[in-house]
């Protein structure tokens, strides 16, 4: 079982629906990344939580440390917001990051 | 500032072939680190660098090498391609050692097929 599990896999939403992308993670952790990567590759830092909850522009992104969960939210979804969104934590003090697979996200028209 | 660059962005080679995968940032950043990214995995840890002169080992280490002489550049050596290493390889970067409070940079990704 992978420490870090993100859901949906796959998702398509319409332009303007709201969405969330979910993952859970099995260890203690000290922070937790949500990452963007983009079809052609590049991957861009979105948020880094340790608690509580981060916004920026439509994006939101929550963390419950008790629960070992965080939600990564977009509202009023556009396409230029198709990608893989992927969570990433870092396990106590290791100095290693842990990777989820990703969340493939396609917003259409 | 370029962030972080590396090159080459595509790279074909042979089975036994030997090859460095370039990496530097110009942000004085403490912390790098090497990732492959293969289908249907996460990205996992090759190796990584908490500061000049020091390496360590990550998830992945075996057939890879690391040296970091200088803050700004950390190379990765494949010392004799193996088809199995075939994958896209990121370098990034983050400005402390206690990298969990500081966002990573990511470079733009090297292609690499080993054939």
């Amino acid at each position: 079982k992978n420490e870090v599990e993100q859901s949906p896999q796959n998702l398509t939403a319409q332009e303007g629906e709201f969405i969330t992308i979910n993952c859970s993670y099995s260890v203690g952790i000290s922070a937790l990344h949500w990452l963007q990567q983009h079809p052609g590759g590049g991957i861009v830092s979105l948020f880094m939580l340790s608690s509580g909850k981060k916004k920026h522009g439509r994006l939101i992104a929550t963390i419950n440390i008790q629960e070992k969960h965080s939600s990564l939210h977009i509202t009023a979804s556009h396409p230029r917001d198709s990608a893989v969104y992927i969570c990433a934590v870092w396990p106590g003090t290791a100095s290693k990051l842990t990777f989820g697979t990703g969340t493939r996200l396609q917003v259409t028209l | 500032n370029a962030g972080v660059t590396q090159t080459p962005k595509f790279q074909v080679l042979k089975t036994g072939q030997s090859m460095t995968l370039q990496c530097a940032q110009d942000m004085n950043h403490e912390y790098m680190s090497w990732y492959r990214q293969d289908p249907g995995m996460g990205l996992r840890l090759i190796h990584y660098s908490v500061g000049a002169g020091i390496t360590d080992q990550g998830e992945v280490p075996n057939g890879y090498n690391v040296s970091r002489s200088t803050t700004e550049d950390f190379p990765l050596r494949l010392l004799s391609a193996a088809p199995s290493q075939t994958s896209v390889y990121f370098c990034a970067s983050s400005p402390s050692s206690s990298s969990y409070n500081s966002p990573l940079h990511f470079g733009n990704g090297t292609r690499l097929t080993v054939t």
